[in-house]
């Protein structure tokens, strides 16, 4: 496996359902964000985890519980979902530090439909 | 205020001929960084070029090259000589330094691409 890696690439799930998105990066990068992306709408940054901290977690909703259990894996966890949280969710990578800016190497992505 | 602005929803050029997509951005940071990336129909975001604000000569990839017009804090995307794989959504990004050690990157609305045979 290379890059950076997302399963699974679609998932439809009840309101009531717990599901998790898992995302696996094969770079040795020490940070990984999630992102949101809904139809017509730019991309949205939902957490950062840097060196497995969560540095960043942009006002989501607590329905949405990221995990970073490593520096190469990262989970998003989901539970009593709303039908407006569904939409692309991308995982990224890369390798961080002071002043540096090096590019986010992005997953494909899964697609959530939520019922 | 948007910090990424991308005012083209959607572009059209002839296979083999050259585009430009436009980007302007807003920040009151002296560093920081700017990225384009490729999002094809099947979703994962491909980068293709980065221009460093302090960088003098503008960013070159193969195809791709970005306009940096630092005064008219502006980034356009170029591609020369447009193939039909180049048909997808382009989406211009933004990485301020801000005192944090990780990359925060705030992405424009995007521009979708389409190539004519």
């Amino acid at each position: 496996e290379t890059g950076v890696t997302q399963t699974p690439r679609h998932l439809v799930m009840g309101m009531t359902n717990k599901k998790s998105l898992k995302c696996e990066q094969h770079l040795g990068h020490n940070a990984m964000y999630w992102y949101k992306q809904s139809a017509k709408k730019p991309l949205e940054l939902m957490f950062v985890y840097s060196l497995e901290e969560r540095v960043e977690n942009n006002s989501v909703p607590s329905r949405f519980s990221p995990e970073c259990p490593n520096s190469s894996h990262l989970f998003l966890h989901l539970h009593t979902l709303q039908p407006e949280d569904s939409a692309l969710y991308l995982c990224a990578s890369s390798q961080d530090g002071r002043g540096s800016y090096n590019e986010q190497f992005f997953g494909p992505g899964t697609r959530l439909t939520v019922l | 205020a948007q910090k990424i602005t991308q005012t083209q929803p959607g572009m059209f050029v002839q296979e083999k001929e050259a585009v430009t997509l436009d980007c302007t951005y807003d920040t009151s940071d002296q560093s920081y960084g700017l990225f384009w990336y490729k999002q094809p129909s099947s979703g994962e975001m491909i980068f293709l070029i980065y221009q460093g604000s302090y960088d003098e000569q503008n960013a070159t990839e193969g195809r791709y090259s970005l306009n940096f017009q630092k005064a008219r804090k502006s980034a356009n995307l170029v591609i020369s000589a447009s193939q039909l794989g180049d048909s997808a959504m382009y989406f211009c990004a933004m990485r301020e330094a801000g005192g944090t050690s990780y990359g925060k990157l705030t992405f424009g609305q995007g521009t979708i691409l389409t190539v004519h045979p």
